[in-house]
């Protein structure tokens, strides 16, 4: 079975551009959601989708979005990119809502 | 505010000895955990959970303890092979947002010959 796939797996944006991450769960899955990696924050949890909803948010400001399709590929964006949104962008999915996450290899998003 | 905390950066232990990883928290509404590894360049792999309503859980050479109390779990690794050599996570969430999980800042095993 294919485990989650995200595209693509480096980026280089300048600052004020912005970026679209995708991502395509294992075959199955309906949650998919999104975390960021830095140095010094950790993983992040950014927000999840179910069923094409936005179940849960993090701590992050409303320049990074995201959406899910019906197919429950999903992808995120983030506008107006500033320095610090460097990171390894890592999506997951899980079976059902209270299922263990699986981790796709992540998007290395670098911000000149 | 680090509601997950893993003391420990690394860890150093001899091929077929236990691997002991801890884990504390300090969020009270947590009742669900777990342990994720990671190598490089990859992401994390999903381990072993545990649900508040239990204290332990196995999986093969992977035994999770949770202390409520303390508010406190520790992964044992028996016995540690050299590719259980990475990045170790603990995560923790609350009722109904399991895949909203805060996570430790990891500790880096390191299983030597």
């Amino acid at each position: 079975k294919a485990g989650v796939t995200q595209t693509p797996r480096y980026l280089i944006k300048t600052r004020g551009q912005q970026v679209t991450l995708s991502c395509s769960p294992i075959s199955g899955h309906r949650s998919v959601s999104w975390y960021q990696q830095t140095p010094g924050q950790g993983l992040q949890f950014l927000f999840e989708y179910f069923s094409e909803t936005q179940r849960n948010k993090g701590n992050f400001p409303g320049r990074f979005s995201g959406r899910q399709f019906s197919n429950s590929r999903s992808e995120m964006n983030v506008s107006t990119l500033e320095l610090g949104d460097s990171a390894l962008y890592l999506c997951a999915s899980s079976l059902m809502m209270d299922s263990p996450l699986h981790f796709g290899n992540g998007t290395r998003l670098t911000v000149t | 505010d680090q509601q997950v905390k893993q003391n420990s950066p690394s860890l150093s232990v001899q091929e077929g000895r236990i691997s002991i990883l801890n884990c504390d928290y300090t969020n009270s509404m947590f009742d669900y955990f777990l342990w994720y590894k990671k190598y490089p360049a990859e992401g994390p792999t999903f381990l072993i959970s545990i649900s508040s309503i239990k204290d332990k859980n196995e999986d093969g050479r992977f035994t999770v303890f949770l202390n409520k109390s303390a508010k406190h779990l520790s992964l044992h690794i028996v016995p540690s092979q050299p590719g259980d050599s990475a990045v170790y996570f603990c995560a923790a969430s609350g009722t109904g947002t399991a895949s909203k999980l805060t996570f430790g800042t990891g500790t880096r095993l390191q299983v030597t010959l």
